[in-house]
């Protein structure tokens, strides 16, 4: 069965600490891998599409990565204004159906 | 412009009442989704719409009841909803087919804080 892990579940950082976050997958062919960022009580807002193993995507203090088996979210100096929930998920090459993972609820702490 | 929009932003309705969910977008989206979301939970799946069609239906109780009138616009019929049915309802849009490396990713609304009492 498909499948998409996130680790870890929840991280604390302090204001400026850089971290990754991982995103696990395994589906039988990949279309594509999806990073998104939810605050609470809003919809997600897409971050970066990721189509294929060595592929890497940039915005501000973020950076996605991908290999054929996971895909890293870097981020980079992190601010309080960071903190969310980060999605990942990903699609098959057939349908249009989406598996998300339970996120990484990360805190920024000034 | 990657804007889906939602109406209403909240909902509180009886267990008795009909009420209905409204989600439009001016991508040129062929593909539609409704998402429910409960608090510290992933999104999960409820319907999707290719090209105006039904296509997935992830088992879903007949109290929610979607529908696609055309290609910007999607609703979700409620009627004889229960206390757990309370949650964030999600619309999103992606391009449908299978055909090359067009943007794939899915763009969501704000969802719908929807409570059953």
């Amino acid at each position: 069965e498909d499948q998409v892990t996130q680790s870890p579940e929840a991280l604390r950082l302090q204001e400026g600490e850089s971290s990754s976050l991982n995103c696990s997958y395994t589906v039988s062919g990949l279309r594509g891998l999806f990073w998104y960022r939810q605050d609470p009580g809003k919809g997600p807002e897409f971050l970066f599409t990721l189509y294929s193993a060595g592929e890497e995507k940039e915005k501000e203090r973020l950076k996605a990565t991908l290999t054929k088996k996971e895909s890293f979210l870097h981020i980079t100096a992190p601010k309080p204004e960071d903190s969310a929930t980060y999605l990942c998920a990903v699609r098959e090459n057939t349908g249009n159906q989406f598996y998300f993972g339970t996120g990484t609820s990360l805190t920024v702490i000034p | 412009d990657t804007e889906v929009t939602q109406t209403p932003k909240h909902l509180v309705m009886g267990m008795t009442n009909k009420k209905s969910l409204k989600c439009e977008q001016h991508m040129g989206h062929r593909a539609m989704y409704w998402y429910k979301q409960k608090a510290k939970k992933p999104p999960e799946l409820m319907f999707v719409y290719s090209y105006e069609k039904l296509s997935i239906n992830e088992s879903v109780p007949s109290r929610f009841s979607p529908e696609c009138p055309n290609s910007s616009l999607l609703n979700l019929h409620l009627h004889a909803l229960q206390p757990e049915d309370s949650a964030l309802y999600l619309c999103a849009s992606s391009q449908g087919g299978l055909a090359g490396y067009a943007a794939l990713e899915q763009y969501f609304g704000p969802g719908t804080r929807l409570t059953v009492t």
